[in-house]
């Protein structure tokens, strides 16, 4: 059973153009984290939103939350070729296990 | 160094030996966590220490696979029989744990993978 879904699953996208990632549930986090993984790395946190509705921007990232708590969404404006990468939400199930889990991930390409 | 990490980086094995994987936390971390990734793709959960508490064991794909962690530090993965499907990158990661209310607020911090290759 995958709790987070990510859409797109892939993106290529020109460089200068906005993108927009979803990460969706139908069970309700306690706070949803937004990593990005590269080549060869472990994933690293971008982000950390704990509010329904919450929204928090990170330069050129901009990181929502749903007022539900189910869902989240990453936007990137004017996105560089240095964003590459995958992108993967995760999230504290509101049940307070510690355990984190993981969408299914987004692989962005941008091209220069 | 003062990040979590794991050895082998790179295995290749046999099908049907078994392998050890092994993760050194950041020092002073409660909380351990095994995941696994095919290529491309997102993290499966494995399995989940914390502290002296019983692991979180939900995430294992079968009886093959067993993890321990020893004085609540370094904690070793292990695949009995492996199997071709078991091919994939296993990451580890820690965290302190501060629990506010519902919220755990974790910052969880990866090392780079122990790439697998069962052949």
């Amino acid at each position: 059973t995958q709790l987070l879904e990510q859409s797109p699953q892939f993106l290529s996208i020109q460089e200068g153009e906005n993108l927009t990632v979803y990460c969706n549930s139908s069970s309700v986090f306690s706070s949803l984290q937004w990593y990005r993984q590269e080549p060869g790395e472990g994933p690293v946190l971008l982000v950390t939103v704990v509010t329904g509705g919450e929204v928090k921007k990170l330069k050129r990232l901009t990181f929502q939350f749903g007022d539900a708590r189910k869902d989240s969404s990453l936007h990137i404006t004017a996105a560089q070729p240095g964003d590459t990468g995958l992108y993967l939400c995760a999230g504290f199930h509101q049940t307070g296990a510690n355990n984190l889990f993981f969408g299914t991930g987004t692989r962005l390409t941008v091209i220069p | 160094g003062a990040g979590v990490s794991q050895s082998p980086s790179n295995k290749v094995t046999e099908k049907g030996k078994d392998v050890e994987l092994r993760c050194d936390p950041i020092s002073g971390h409660t909380a351990l966590y095994w995941y696994r990734q095919s290529l491309g793709q997102g993290l499966e959960f494995l399995i989940y220490f914390q502290g002296n508490s019983a692991p979180d064991k939900s995430g294992l794909p079968s009886d093959r696979f067993s993890a321990e962690r020893t004085g609540g530090s370094v904690s070793t993965l292990t695949i009995q029989r492996t199997q071709q499907e078991d091919s994939a990158v296993y990451l580890c990661a820690s965290s302190l744990v501060r629990r506010t209310g519902g919220f755990s607020g974790n910052t969880i911090y990866f090392g780079e993978g122990s790439w697998l290759t069962v052949v």
